[in-house]
């Protein structure tokens, strides 16, 4: 079975340019989530999508950030304007809910560098 | 708000040693306690889990017992491997999905 997919996996850029960062969740899950890792501040939670539906974006840093689920098997992760700041590995993960189903599955990163 | 508290790392041990890596958490309730573990340039892979008191969650030769007296959720392997080197996340979910993660454990075992 396909694992969670992101694309790209590596992707530099220059200061002011708008990054999009892509993920299509395994087949059938219905909760997708997008992470920020740093060494300073560890794994933050930035968005979770419930059958399409935000939820839950207090953790998206600014304005310059913007998630989208246009349908259930894409989403993706917009910064516009990029700062150097936002340098980190994004991961995407999905999860299937129902009782006790709170295990997710992460996919493989997008490590960004904005210079 | 519910919080986990991982020791700190690195820890390195040689091969075929016991590893403990010790973890506690903070919540109302009875949440979910999970281990990851996340290989170098990869992303996190669940290792283990419990979903209530005394559970013991077990995967690859590790094992964690959720201990509601103690709020733990201790990681222990009896023979570590170089394979095992990786970052460990103990990690708890109490409703609505969010995970809360520890910082992390890097752990590097020398042959």
């Amino acid at each position: 079975d396909a694992g969670v997919i992101q694309s790209p996996r590596h992707e530099v850029t220059e200061m002011g340019q708008e990054v999009t960062l892509r993920c299509k969740p395994i087949s059938g899950h219905n909760s997708l989530f997008w992470y920020r890792q740093t060494m300073m501040r560890g794994l933050e939670l930035l968005i979770y999508f419930n059958n399409n539906v935000p939820i839950d974006d207090s953790g998206m840093p600014e304005d310059r950030f913007s998630a989208k689920m246009p349908n259930a098997s894409f989403s993706t992760l917009k910064i516009q304007p990029s700062e150097p700041r936002d340098s980190a590995v994004y991961f995407c993960a999905s999860s299937s809910t129902g009782l006790y189903s709170y295990e997710q599955y992460f996919g493989p990163g997008t490590r960004l560098t904005v210079t | 708000g519910n919080s986990v508290t991982q020791m700190e790392g690195p820890v390195t041990l040689s091969e075929e040693a016991f590893l403990t890596i010790n973890c506690t958490y903070t919540a109302t309730g009875y949440p979910s306690l999970f281990w990851y573990v996340q290989y170098p340039g990869e992303g996190l892979q669940l290792l283990l889990k419990a979903t209530k008191a005394d559970d013991k969650g077990s995967n690859k030769g590790f094992e964690a017992t959720y201990r509601k007296e103690t709020t733990s959720f201790h990681l222990e392997k009896g023979s570590v491997q170089v394979s095992d080197s990786a970052v460990y996340f103990c990690v708890l979910i109490q409703g609505a999905q969010k995970l809360v993660f520890g910082q992390g454990t890097r752990l590097t075992i020398n042959p």
